[in-house]
């Protein structure tokens, strides 16, 4: 089934700086993959996808790169603000759309 | 357009009690996924809910047990509550049951068992 993980539990960065956070995964039922991200007392809220099709995807800010050959992803966020401090969550699809997640990178952005 | 909503908020109970969570779907969804949140964890998958029946499960006891009712709401059911079941409870509701409809989540139901 799938498994998936981050690299790093926490990323420090400041204020302007762009922002990758990791994941791996061992195995995917869909090769198909969300980033969440959760701030404090908030459940997950959804940032942007990737489907197996994909090497790269890019939303306001933020772009996913899905590399299928090493089982990776990662998230950048450009220009990274202090609203952007929180919990960064990859999941995988497995079959009949239930999610998998890892556990989380938090992301510190310091002014 | 309100979102994924969850009662309550907050929930204290004692082992060997019962709880009950209740969700509110995005509107226009109409499957329901529920999600168990410790603390500094990923969510882990319980059930999911979709045409009034619980159509994939996750590795959880029996002691859980949801129900989803015709306006798409849904509840989970918690049994005989160990310590061990204090946790961040979520739903998410997503279009259908296709794979890569996105699902979205509510804020949470904080249980505390003491």
């Amino acid at each position: 089934g799938e498994s998936v993980g981050l690299h790093l539990p926490t990323l420090s960065v400041q204020e302007g700086d762009n922002s990758i956070i990791n994941c791996a995964y061992s195995n995917s039922a869909s090769d198909y993959f969300i980033w969440y991200k959760q701030e404090s007392g908030k459940g997950p809220q959804f940032i942007i996808d990737i489907r197996s099709n994909m090497d790269k995807r890019q939303g306001q800010r933020v772009t996913v790169l899905l590399n299928k050959t090493v089982k990776h992803l990662s998230l950048q966020i450009a220009a990274t603000q202090p609203g952007d401090s929180a919990v960064y969550f990859c999941a995988g699809y497995e079959e009949y759309s239930t999610l998998t997640f890892g556990k989380g990178t938090m992301l510190l952005v310091s002014p | 357009d309100a979102g994924v909503t969850q009662s309550p908020t907050h929930l204290i109970k004692t082992r060997g009690q019962q709880v009950t969570l209740r969700c509110s779907p995005k509107s226009g969804h109409d499957t329901v996924s529920w999600y168990q949140q410790a603390l500094g964890q990923g969510p882990q998958f319980i059930f999911q809910y979709y045409e009034e029946e619980e159509r994939q499960r996750g590795n959880f006891p029996d002691r859980f047990s949801g129900h989803q009712f015709p306006n798409y709401s849904s509840e989970l059911n918690v049994n005989a509550l160990l310590l061990g079941d204090s946790a961040l409870y979520l739903c998410a509701s997503s279009p259908g049951t296709s794979l890569g409809n996105t699902q979205y989540f509510g804020p949470g139901t904080r249980l505390t068992v003491l």
